[in-house]
């Protein structure tokens, strides 16, 4: 089944302890990214990938990195999170050319 | 820079009454415009892709058209149910860009009535 994934779905932590929220895809997209949904202030763009080892940042990228190694994964790691990272995450990816975005389930971070 | 706003903010209606969400969007140079639902405390679900050089598309219920010069477009649902009760989102991805970004609404609210 086509699908982006996302790990873990919910993660409770503490400010300053860095983690890892993992994306997987498995349509050989070439595009990737992140974006955050907060009450009031909808989907914002933090990174994008345009292909293996490209990246660049979105319109809130500060406070977080992202990798892209492999075509199928995004990870996006939050090296020092505090309390306003708070909030619901989704990966998205799509094909070149159609760019029609297909999203993952979403990660609810809660940043205590 | 882009904006877009959808209209109304939420909507009750008994089932199976037809009904139209509005999207608007400030720029009209967009590569494509996509329609999502979103249920409660879970991911999108793409619905419909609308590329900028077509006028509609329909997939059984839905019926979303787009109109780039008025910064337009429409999610028609017919027949509506229950089951169609979610948030429902617009988003724009602008023309010409790397960014792969989509710009959002905040959503339309729409519960079927029984």
């Amino acid at each position: 089944e086509a699908q982006v994934t996302q790990n873990p779905r919910y993660l409770i932590t503490v400010t300053g302890k860095k983690l890892t929220v993992t994306c997987s895809q498995n349509m050989n997209h070439e595009y990737m990214s992140w974006y955050r949904q907060d009450p009031g202030l909808g989907l914002r763009q933090i990174y994008y990938s345009m292909n293996v080892e490209v990246t660049d940042k979105g319109d809130v990228p500060e406070g977080y990195k992202v990798s892209r190694k492999e075509k199928r994964n995004f990870p996006l790691i939050l090296e020092s999170p505090s309390p306003n990272q708070t909030s619901l995450y989704f990966c998205a990816s799509s094909l070149r050319g159609r760019y029609e975005q297909y999203f993952g389930p979403g990660t609810r971070l809660t940043v205590t | 820079k882009q904006e877009v706003t959808q209209i109304p903010a939420a909507l009750s209606v008994p089932e199976g009454e037809n009904l139209v969400l509005n999207c608007s969007f400030t720029d009209s140079a967009i590569y494509n415009l996509q329609w999502f639902r979103q249920d409660p405390g879970k991911g999108l679900t793409s619905l419909l892709l609308i590329q900028s050089s077509q006028r509609e598309q329909t997939s059984g219920r839905l019926n979303a058209s787009l109109d780039k010069s008025s910064g337009r477009s429409t999610l028609y649902i017919a027949a509506s149910q229950p089951g169609d009760s979610a948030t429902y989102l617009c988003a724009v991805r602008e023309g010409g860009g790397a960014t792969n970004k989509l710009i959002f609404g905040t959503g339309t609210l729409l519960a079927v009535q029984p």
